[in-house]
C-alpha cells in the first residue's frame, strides 16, 4: 500500500514568490492536514481538509492557503514568501474517522531567501 | 503554558537501556494520545496510539498515560543504535478536528552502540 506522497521534496524560493506544495494521501483516506515543522516551534498545525471542504484552519496568515480535490489529493500555497516561512511542510492522511491516527509524507523543505 | 510541554534533550543512552520519554499536557479536555518517532530528513511515523489511562505494549515499546496527572510516558526496553531518531507526542480531542493533532516539540534520542 502506497504511503503518502509529497512534491516536490526540496525547493528554493526568494522573498515575494509564491509556492505550491502537493500531497496524495493514502488510498482510500479522505482527510487530509498540513503542518509546519521548524526547529523553533516544532509541528504547527495549518488546517486539515476532509471531503473537498477546509474542516479545520490552525493560527497561521491568510497567505497560507488550501484546497483538496474530489479525489482527496491536496495542495496548499504560500504567498508572498518571507524569510520565516523556510520549513519542512508535512502533509498527514487519515480516514477522517475518530481515531485521529495520521499517516504522514516525507515533507517538502521549504528555503526562502 | 503551552497545551503539550516536552523535555527536548537530547538524550543519549547506551546500547540496551530503558528508555523514558515524557510529555506533560494542560487540558483534561484531549481524549486520545499517540507518540511519533521521526528520523532524520523523513516524516513522522506512528509509533503508539492510547485513548485511556494505564499501559499499552507493542514490542520494546510501552506507552503509559495518566490522565489524572496529565502525563504520558513512552518507554523503549533493550534500546537499539536503530532507536536513534526524534520522539514527538501528540495529542488529540474527539470533539474537534481529527487532523489537528497537539504535538510535543520532540525529544531527540540517540542510542550509543
Amino acid at each position: 500500500k502506497a504511503g503518502v506522497t509529497q512534491t516536490p521534496r526540496y525547493l528554493i524560493k526568494t522573498r515575494g514568490q509564491q509556492v505550491t506544495l502537493s500531497c496524495s494521501p493514502i488510498s482510500g483516506h479522505r482527510s487530509v492536514s498540513w503542518y509546519q515543522q521548524t526547529p523553533g516551534q516544532g509541528l504547527q498545525f495549518l488546517f486539515e481538509y476532509f471531503s473537498e471542504t477546509q474542516r479545520n484552519k490552525g493560527n497561521f496568515p491568510g497567505r497560507f492557503s488550501g484546497r483538496q480535490f474530489s479525489n482527496s489529493r491536496s495542495e496548499m500555497n504560500v504567498s508572498t514568501l518571507e524569510l520565516g516561512d523556510s520549513a519542512l511542510y508535512l502533509c498527514a492522511s487519515s480516514l477522517g474517522s475518530t481515531s485521529g491516527e495520521l499517516f504522514f509524507g516525507e515533507g517538502s523543505r521549504l528555503t526562502v531567501l | 503554558q503551552k497545551e503539550v510541554e516536552q523535555d527536548p534533550g537530547p538524550l543519549s543512552v547506551p546500547e540496551g537501556a530503558i528508555v523514558s520519554l515524557n510529555c506533560t499536557y494542560s487540558n483534561s479536555a484531549f481524549q486520545y494520545f499517540m507518540w511519533y518517532r521521526q528520523y532524520s530528513r523523513k516524516g513522522p511515523e506512528l509509533l503508539m496510539y492510547t485513548y485511556s489511562s494505564g499501559n499499552k505494549e507493542d514490542g520494546r515499546f510501552t506507552a503509559q498515560v495518566d490522565k489524572s496527572s496529565k502525563y504520558i510516558s513512552l518507554f523503549i526496553r533493550d534500546s537499539q543504535p536503530s532507536d536513534s531518531a526524534t520522539y514527538l507526542c501528540a495529542i488529540g480531542n474527539y470533539g474537534g478536528s481529527q487532523g489537528n493533532l497537539i504535538f510535543g516539540k520532540g525529544t531527540k534520542l540517540s542510542v550509543k552502540p
